[in-house]
């Protein structure tokens, strides 16, 4: 069975771009998570998506954003790129909020 | 508000020695609390969790963890350490008002490296 999957896994980006990142739950997973690890910040809960609706957020500006599709794929939206954006992202899926979550490998973003 | 501690950045013991993980943690209400592993380029793995049965929790790998609550502690051990323990350790809290085990709205406490000599 396929594990979480998240795309890219690395990118590169200027300052002030946007980005999305992708992230693929397993298989009969409703609930998507998105975190990021940040050298020095640790990890830190960005969102939660369940049944296509965002139902939880983090301490994170409006700049951060996402959706939840109805195959339940998920999409992490940065805007106006800042250079402390710079981070491993990491999506987690589970079946429901109450069991345990599987992370994915994530996505290692770098703002130049 | 929650919060996590753990104690050293970086944690060295020698292959076959006891491995001692600190954690500590603050929470309002009763928390639940995670163990979870990093190994290189990887995602994370959990360890194991507390959620308010035994306070004595047995994961995978050999690990476990015991809930003190008048010590707010919920220490990482294992009796004798592999080569393959080597990675990247985090302790995560999580209020009980979200119920269960999901990973939302996790606080993590900055992580532990450990090392394994040979």
């Amino acid at each position: 069975e396929a594990g979480v999957t998240q795309s890219p896994t690395h990118l590169i980006k200027t300052r002030g771009q946007q980005v999305t990142l992708r992230c693929s739950p397993i298989s009969g997973h409703t609930s998507v998570y998105w975190y990021q690890q940040a050298l020095g910040l640790g990890l830190q809960f960005l969102l939660w998506y369940d049944e296509g609706e965002e139902r939880n957020r983090g301490n994170f500006p409006p700049r951060f954003s996402g959706r939840q599709f109805p195959n339940y794929s998920s999409e992490l939206n940065v805007n106006a790129l800042e250079l402390e954006d710079s981070a491993l992202y990491l999506c987690a899926s589970s079946s429901d909020r109450h069991t345990e979550a599987f992370f994915g490998q994530g996505t290692r973003l770098t703002v130049v | 508000a929650q919060s996590v501690t753990q104690l050293g950045s970086h944690v060295s013991v020698s292959e076959g020695a006891l491995v001692l993980l600190r954690c500590n943690y603050s929470s309002s209400v009763p928390p639940y609390l995670f163990w979870y592993v990093q190994y290189p380029n990887q995602g994370l793995q959990l360890l194991l969790k507390y959620t308010s049965a035994a306070t004595l929790v047995k994961g995978i790998n050999g690990f476990e963890a015991e809930f003190k609550k008048s010590e707010t502690s919920f220490h990482l051990t294992k009796p004798s350490a592999h080569m393959s323990d080597a990675a990247e350790y985090f302790c995560a809290v999580r209020s009980s008002m979200y119920s269960g085990g999901g990973a939302d709205g996790l606080t993590f406490g900055k992580g532990t490296h450990l090392i394994i000599q040979p």
